[in-house]
């Protein structure tokens, strides 16, 4: 069962507009990772936010991690067609005894150009 | 420097065949984690090693699953009597170490690598 569930499901854009991504959870994590998977490829790492209302950049990509670490978002702006992929949210456990990671289900991006 | 590799990168087999997957961590990585993937979801943790030890393997389904990791390096996961419902991405990833930092546990960085796409016919 997965506890992590990513908003929209699909998304598909024209190139230029901008999007925002959801993962909701109703469990706590010490840590939620963004990760990028291409077709063929695993996952790649894309952010690590830690505290709770953390915002992190990367070029038009922004992350937050919400106050209660429960939940968090990722915000593009002015998209572009290299943005296409699956894009996953992953937690790591609160108490740090899981090693594992639990992923959402992911949304997939479409940019159009 | 080389990523994690997975081999093959795609196998078909029949209902009730043995199956085996090969990961080829990053040098120097110490854990290593297997994961499988369905169609259209995230990855799901399936077993996890530290050094030469499955420190967690609650994510393997049932005893059908098992993997190893003899020498510290190298995982087979292994898939006995495949079900249709076995069909999936198998990915690996590696780390290095994960440590307690503050009291807290670190999740360190995991490198996937391309997954092997296994079809049960």
């Amino acid at each position: 069962t997965q506890l992590l569930e990513q908003s929209p499901q699909f998304l598909s854009i024209q190139e230029g507009e901008n999007l925002t991504v959801y993962c909701n959870s109703s469990s706590v994590f010490s840590s939620l990772q963004w990760y990028r998977q291409e077709p063929g490829e695993g996952p790649v790492l894309l952010v690590t936010v830690v505290t709770g209302g953390e915002v992190k950049k990367l070029k038009r990509l922004t992350f937050q991690f919400g106050d209660a670490r429960k939940d968090s978002s990722l915000h593009i702006t002015a998209a572009q067609p290299g943005d296409t992929g699956l894009y996953l949210c992953a937690g790591a456990q609160r108490d740090g005894s899981a090693r594992q990671l639990t992923f959402g289900s992911g949304t997939q991006l479409t940019v159009l150009p | 420097g080389a990523g994690v590799s997975q081999t093959p990168s795609n196998k078909v087999t029949e209902k009730g065949k043995y199956v085996e997957l090969r990961c080829d961590p990053i040098s120097g990585h110490t854990a290593l984690y297997w994961y499988r993937q369905s169609l259209g979801q995230g990855p799901e943790f399936l077993i996890y090693f530290q050094g030469t030890g499955a420190a967690d393997d609650s994510g393997l389904p049932n005893d059908r699953f098992f993997a190893v990791r003899p020498e510290g390096s190298v995982s087979t996961l292994k898939i006995q009597r495949t079900e249709r419902g076995d069909s999936a991405v198998y990915l690996c990833a590696s780390s290095h170490s994960w440590f307690r930092r503050e009291g807290r546990g670190c999740q360190e960085t995991q490198y996937f690598g391309p997954g092997t796409r296994l079809l049960v016919l």
